[in-house]
């Protein structure tokens, strides 16, 4: 049982690039998230799924798209990286209900 | 939208001192309230939560406490280890209210537990 799985773990990229980071859990979890963290400022909200078929913008959205492919898969694109979107990006997932999220390990993105 | 402060944002302890780490949250119908560990370079993992209909949660070393009423919340670390140390996050949402939750977190704080 993996839990949350993200890919890849470490990526640099020049401004401009695009790319897309890849989650993929095994829980049969109906809600996932993708959320950045930066020094000082805790985790944030980029974009989030409730359930297959659904996205919703979360509270840092601008200069990313998602797609919740599947039940299991939720990936997050950057079409024109910027140094602004240097930070750790994590996936996480979690069922319905009140009930905690399982985080992936992290993805280390630098733009330069 | 929901917005959570924690305080305060670095703490230090001597090893066997107890330590609290305190957030405030804004919407009176956020009803789940958990906290994670992060230790350095790693992913969040979920410690403790406490829901709306309870007011203290213990699980061995660690206890959480809930006053709806002033909306804030507490986490509390007893006979704290070297192994304690860590970035401690709180976050709050109505996860039963819309069906899923979407947890808000606090900053963060940074815990340092000395030999």
């Amino acid at each position: 049982n993996a839990g949350v799985t993200q890919t890849p773990k470490f990526q640099v990229l020049k401004t401009g690039q695009s790319m897309t980071l890849q989650c993929a859990q095994d829980m049969n979890h109906n809600s996932m998230y993708w959320y950045r963290q930066d020094p000082g400022m805790g985790l944030r909200l980029i974009y989030y799924s409730a359930s297959e078929g659904t996205t919703d913008k979360g509270e840092v959205p601008n200069g990313y798209n998602v797609s919740r492919l599947n039940k299991r898969e939720f990936s997050l694109r950057l079409e024109s990286a910027a140094p602004s979107q240097t930070s750790v990006y994590f996936c996480a997932s979690s069922p319905t209900g009140d009930y905690g999220y399982t985080f992936g390990s992290g993805t280390r993105l630098t733009v330069v | 939208g929901e917005n959570v402060e924690q305080h305060p944002s670095t703490l230090s302890v001597q090893e066997g001192d107890s330590a609290v780490i305190k957030c405030t949250y804004s919407d009176s119908a956020s009803n789940y309230f958990p906290w994670y560990k992060q230790e350095l370079g790693k992913r969040p993992q979920l410690i403790i939560d406490i829901r709306s209909n309870v007011g203290e949660k213990k699980d061995q070393r660690i206890a959480v406490t809930l006053n709806k009423t002033a909306k804030h919340f507490s986490l509390h670390i007893t006979e704290t280890q070297p192994e304690d140390s860590a970035v401690y996050f709180c976050a709050a949402s109505k996860g039963r209210n819309t069906g899923f939750q979407k947890l808000v977190f606090g900053t963060g704080t940074r815990l340092l537990v000395s030999p």
